[in-house]
């Protein structure tokens, strides 16, 4: 009964390889997002989708994708991959509006070799 | 840009001590939160505490903010070693929900 779940949980490929990465909630939550963490802990938010729609596209390379289905969804897609792309990257959600916490997936580690 | 930097970078501390961690950030809040990390895990949530109030309790948790320092606090009373973990403040100055992070802090409490 994972509320935020998000796979697979590691990743390794080969640069310029495609990949995705799948993300669901069960909490009824209207707003999604991916984060990316890199190797020094640090956390920066990549986009966000409000009932399908995106509402934050934070200057992230066109080569990644997000796609929500539905508001339970947001699987985001990464083509052409680069050595740089290797990070952690979460998948959160929240109820819509401001002071609202985020409920975060447990992460998915992505190594390009 | 970064929005919060978190002191110290790591802390580590006996069982039973107390932690304390600070968080600055630079520009004006709708709220502030605390999250943990366990290692390889994602974020748990803590803490919200919204611009117009100074001091939160949840637990052994105590959150203090301080608007005209920009600066914000995280206390951990009685540590354990399962509280072990990194702490990281998050900021939210939009309508949108986003969230920006800190560094985070790196607690170790030793047994």
């Amino acid at each position: 009964d994972t509320a935020v779940s998000q796979t697979p949980k590691y990743l390794v490929t080969q640069m310029g390889n495609d990949k995705s990465i799948k993300c669901e909630q069960n909490l009824g939550h209207d707003t999604m997002y991916w984060y990316k963490q890199d190797s020094k802990k640090f956390l920066k938010i990549m986009f966000s989708y409000n009932n399908k729609e995106l509402i934050i596209n934070e200057t992230v390379p066109n080569r990644f994708s997000p796609k929500s289905p539905d508001k339970a969804h947001l699987n985001l897609h990464i083509n052409s991959l680069e050595l740089g792309d290797s990070a952690v990257y979460f998948c959160a959600s929240s109820v819509q509006g401001n002071n609202s916490p985020l409920h975060f997936g447990n992460g998915t580690r992505l190594t390009v070799t | 840009s970064q929005q919060g930097e978190e002191d110290p970078q790591a802390l580590s501390i006996q069982e039973g001590e107390n932690a304390t961690m600070n968080c600055s950030y630079k520009t004006s809040i709708n709220n502030l939160q605390w999250y943990r990390q366990n290692s390889g895990r994602g974020l748990v949530h803590l803490i919200l505490i919204r611009s117009n109030e100074r001091e939160k309790h949840s637990g052994r948790l105590r959150v203090t903010l301080d608007t005209s320092k920009k600066s914000s606090s995280l206390l951990i009373t009685a540590s354990r070693a399962a509280d072990t973990a990194s702490y990281f403040c998050a900021t939210d100055s939009s309508n949108t929900g986003k969230l920006i992070f800190g560094q985070g802090t790196t607690l170790q409490v030793k047994p």
